[in-house]
């Protein structure tokens, strides 16, 4: 298997512009989990999906970000208007089910200036 | 969810055996212990976790305490590839929470 793939690796923006980062979980899993990663915050959960379904968005940090999971091969993270302090490294990881190991992405690289 | 404590870093000499320790008193019964790491430039990628009795597996030796209030993450034989930050976590559901981790330096 391929692992998670998450596109693009680098995204580069501008201020006020619509971002969409993709993700492919690997097959046959039923969870898919969004984190974003910074220096000061860390590793910060933002929602997760099971089954297809958004079961907890409560790190979701304002109503730019928004997520959707169509089908169980992708799953979207859309920042809209993206902001300079959204810069950060989003991860993509799925799970066979919630409670296990979850398999991380490379992640995407997002600079908004 | 359990609060961890980590040492913020820790080195150690290639090929030598790395002890890296982790503390959580508040831990509840039901809470797994998992252990991640990352790379630089990578996600985080699955060590290793258990319960209550101690675990092996090809990566890593996870050392659970009689109390659970600590374990240890062991790796047997260090090489530079581990050079990486290690997440101890505490965990019974979803809400796998990611600490600051120690930043494991590797000295040739």
């Amino acid at each position: 298997d391929a692992g998670v793939i998450q596109s693009p690796r680098h995204e580069v923006t501008e201020m006020g512009q619509e971002v969409t980062l993709r993700c492919k979980p690997i097959s046959g899993h039923n969870s898919l989990f969004w984190y974003r990663q910074t220096m000061m915050r860390g590793l910060e959960l933002l929602i997760y999906f099971n089954n297809n379904v958004p079961i907890d968005d409560s790190g979701m940090p304002e109503d730019r970000f928004s997520a959707k999971m169509p089908n169980a091969s992708f799953s979207t993270l859309k920042i809209q208007p993206s902001e300079p302090r959204d810069s950060a490294v989003y991860f993509c990881a799925s799970s066979p089910w919630w409670g296990e190991i979850r398999y991380f992405g490379a992640g995407t690289r997002l600079s908004v200036l | 969810d359990a609060k961890t404590t980590q040492p913020n870093s820790m080195e150690s000499n290639e090929e030598e055996p790395v002890h890296l320790p982790c503390n959580h008193s508040t831990i509840s019964g039901t809470d797994y212990i998992h252990w991640y790491r990352q790379l630089p430039s990578q996600g985080p990628e699955y060590v290793i976790h258990g319960l209550t009795s101690n675990v092996n597996n090809r990566m890593a030796s996870l050392a659970i305490a009689e109390d659970r209030k600590s374990s240890t993450l062991i790796l047997h034989r260090a090489t530079l590839r581990d050079a990486a930050v290690y997440y101890c976590i505490g965990s019974y559901d979803d809400k796998i929470i990611f600490g600051k981790g120690t930043r494991l330096h590797i000295l040739p």
